[in-house]
């Protein structure tokens, strides 16, 4: 069974870069048959998603987020990570990653992990 | 404002039905395949539908989707409390060339 856990600190001061890790266990981030995405949800409101990332490492960010974003993979690790910079309170919320079948089927999720942007 | 319409909450009595509607355009919904999950706090969100109508593994039949033109529906049938949760649809959008998600539908059991 594909499992996704979501890790990084729970806090995070404005205007610094936000760094979260995704540990995959039951699979390999190295897959050729998958993407690796990264979804948010702010409190109280609906799901954003962020980005998807291959094996090959090539991208695809949400626009809005684009010049903020950055995704990568460590295959050694079997992790993916997402680094998302100058961040603003309105970035607060519970950040999820996801394997993604066929770019819209988001089969298996983490739990979340709660981003605080505060000073 | 969502790029995908839902109806922020839906109720009904145990072992009843709801429908939970999500609305889109020709470039999103009506061009790509629509998916459906449930977000329950503090769980992990759940695949409950893929490819319009495609049920998930280890998703009981009470889960059902469909979709028309623009538009694409997911009932719960035979209601259970556990069934209480928040449910979104998603597709592609071909024009923002993004996922696109609804802005989420509040299931409450009487």
């Amino acid at each position: 069974q594909v499992q996704l856990q979501e890790s990084g600190p729970g806090l995070v001061k404005p205007s610094e870069t936000l760094s979260l890790t995704c540990t995959v266990s039951g699979g390999s981030v190295n897959s050729n048959s998958y993407y690796w995405s990264w979804i948010r949800q702010p409190p109280g409101k609906g799901l954003e998603w962020i980005g998807y990332i291959y094996n090959s490492g090539s991208t695809n960010y949400n626009p809005s987020l684009k010049s903020r974003v950055t995704m990568s993979l460590d295959t050694s690790k079997n992790q993916l990570s997402l680094k998302l910079r100058s961040l603003t309170a309105a970035d607060t919320a519970i950040y999820y990653c996801a394997r993604v079948n066929l770019l819209t089927i988001f089969k298996y999720w983490g739990q979340g992990t709660l981003v605080t942007v505060s000073s | 404002q969502s790029v995908l319409t839902q109806p922020p909450s839906v109720s009904a009595a145990p072992g009843q039905k709801v429908t939970i509607s999500c609305s889109g355009s020709n470039s999103n919904i009506g061009n790509n395949y629509v998916s459906w999950y449930q977000l329950l706090p503090g769980t992990a969100p759940k695949l409950l539908i893929y490819d319009n109508d495609e049920r998930s593994s280890v998703i009981p039949d009470r889960f059902s989707g469909s979709k028309s033109g623009t538009s694409a529906t997911l009932d719960i049938t035979g209601l259970q409390t556990g069934d209480e949760a928040d449910y979104y649809c998603a597709t592609w959008d071909s024009s923002l060339s993004l996922v696109v998600f609804g802005g989420g539908t509040k299931v409450t059991v009487l």
